[in-house]
C-alpha cells in the first residue's frame, strides 16, 4: 500500500536560514506528489506539485525516485512560512494520501 | 469561484448520539473526498466518490460511519453511534478528474 512519511513533526529555524522539510514515500507505480500547507486558521491548500516543477513562495521540491523522496526546500525562510506542511501522494483513481505533517516555525 | 462549503463548523455531541456533516463541493468537480483529521495527525481518507459512485472506502468504519453523494453533487457523512475516539476535524475536499484537491474549512466534532 502507498505510504507517505514525514519524519519530523516539528521543525524550527531562524528567519533567513534555509529550510528543508523531509518527505519519503512508498509506492510501486509512478506517483504524483504534492505539498499542501495549512496556515493558522485557514483551510488546507495546495502549495506545489511535482509535475509542475515550479517554485511557489520560494519553495521547491524535487522528486527523487531513487531515494523515494520529495523534500520541500526554501533557501531563506520568512516568518510568514510558519505553518503546517503536509506531503501527499496520489495514485490510480485519484486516491490522495497524506503524511502526518510537519509544523514549521520560523523564529525572528 | 466559490470554494468547498461544509457545515456545521462545530458540533458537540454525547457518545452514542448520531451526527451528520454536509459538504457542497466546487461546481463541476467529479471527485469528492471525506477525511478525518485527529489532533496532531495528518488527514486520513475515509471515503472517496467519483460522481455518485464510491471509489475507495477501505478506511471507513462501516459499522458506524456512512456517506452518500446522491446526484453526484453534495455529500453527507454520518456517524451513528458516535464514540469518544471520533472526536476530530472532518474535512471535505473536491477535485476535477486530474487536478489539485480543494478543501473546505472542516467540521470540528467533539464527542463527550
Amino acid at each position: 500500500a502507498q505510504r507517505v512519511t514525514q519524519p519530523e513533526k516539528l521543525l524550527s529555524v531562524f528567519k533567513g536560514a534555509p529550510v528543508e522539510l523531509k518527505c519519503n514515500y512508498s509506492y510501486s507505480g509512478s506517483p504524483e506528489l504534492f505539498w499542501y500547507v495549512q496556515y493558522s486558521r485557514q483551510r488546507l491548500q495546495l502549495l506545489l506539485r511535482h509535475i509542475s516543477r515550479e517554485s511557489i513562495k520560494g519553495f521547491t521540491a524535487d522528486l527523487n525516485k531513487g531515494e523515494t523522496s520529495f523534500h520541500l526546500k526554501k533557501p531563506f525562510a520568512q516568518e510568514e512560512d510558519s505553518a503546517m506542511y503536509y506531503c501527499a501522494l496520489i495514485q490510480g483513481a485519484q486516491k490522495l494520501v497524506f503524511g502526518q505533517g510537519t509544523r514549521l516555525t520560523i523564529n525572528p | 469561484e466559490a470554494g468547498v462549503a461544509q457545515s456545521p463548523r462545530y458540533k458537540i455531541i454525547e457518545k452514542r448520539q448520531s451526527v451528520a456533516f454536509w459538504c457542497n463541493p466546487i461546481s463541476g468537480h467529479a471527485t469528492l473526498y471525506w477525511y478525518q483529521q485527529i489532533l496532531g495527525q495528518g488527514p486520513k481518507l475515509l471515503i472517496q466518490f467519483q460522481n455518485n459512485g464510491v471509489v475507495d472506502d477501505s478506511q471507513l468504519p462501516k459499522d458506524r460511519f456512512s456517506a452518500e453523494r446522491l446526484k453526484g453533487v453534495d455529500s453527507t457523512l454520518k456517524i451513528q453511534p458516535a464514540k469518544l475516539e471520533d472526536s476530530a476535524v472532518y474535512l471535505c475536499a473536491s477535485s476535477q478528474l486530474t487536478g489539485e484537491a480543494f478543501f473546505g474549512q472542516g467540521t470540528r466534532l467533539t464527542v463527550v
